[in-house]
């Protein structure tokens, strides 16, 4: 079973509005973090925000927050006033405290979402 | 800033050629990681080291081999090429700190591999 699903594989958007991009995900771990890493069509990925299962608040990063319901099990990404340099994929993991082997906490990735906007 | 680099944008080889990808980081990491990203089946670890001369095998290590003879330098090595080695390469660093959940990994730009 896919332990990271992110369920829009494509989604458009228009320039200077918010944008939703959704991240579900699966651990019976009571600890574990969430990241959004952003990859651009020159192919680096680039580390955006970070949410801790215990944290009190929903992380922010500039333009950046995340939507996180704990008992739900999501992890979305807002992206507030789109610009044209967000057009890229945008991919959702997770780290189990649980999931160590090898001196490694494994990242476990979604399969992401490509986002395009729209001048 | 983090830099990660990679030797290669684009990389081009035959069948049976043996294949070397090369990534650097400045910032004195102590983990390093190699993935492979293909459409469909997202990114996928290969192996990962976390100081010289270490290594561990990851999810699909079968096919390739590492090297780490220094700190900063990790390299990947396809020992005999094959078709279905074609994909993006993926390079990665990150400290140390095992305890915590909050270690991102920073990432080089990716190299194109065609094997034909």
């Amino acid at each position: 079973a896919q332990k990271i699903t992110q369920t829009q594989p494509g989604m458009f958007v228009q320039e200077k509005e918010a944008v939703t991009l959704d991240c579900t995900y699966d651990t019976s771990d009571p600890s574990y973090g969430l990241f959004w890493y952003k990859q651009p069509s020159s192919g680096e990925m680039i580390f955006l925000i970070y949410q801790g299962s215990y944290d009190q608040q929903n992380a922010t990063e500039g333009r950046y927050s995340l939507n996180f319901q704990k008992a739900r099990k999501s992890a979305n990404l807002v992206i507030s006033a789109s610009q044209l340099g967000d057009s890229a994929m945008y991919f959702c993991a997770m780290r189990e405290r649980s999931n160590y082997a090898g001196n490694n906490r494994k990242l476990i990735w979604g399969l992401g979402t490509s986002l395009g906007v729209n001048p | 800033d983090v830099k990660v680099t990679q030797s290669s944008r684009y990389l081009v080889k035959r069948t049976g050629e043996k294949v070397f990808l090369e990534c650097v980081q400045d910032m004195d990491h102590e983990n390093m990681f190699w993935y492979r990203q293909d459409p469909g089946l997202g990114l996928r670890l290969i192996y990962f080291s976390y100081d010289v001369k270490m290594k561990e095998k990851g999810d699909i290590p079968e096919g390739y081999s590492v090297s780490r003879e220094k700190k900063e330098r990790f390299s990947l090595i396809l020992e005999s090429a094959s078709t279905n080695q074609t994909s993006m390469y993926l390079c990665a660093s990150s400290r140390l700190a095992g305890g915590l959940l909050r270690n991102e990994q920073y990432f080089g730009p990716g190299t194109r591999l065609t094997v034909t």
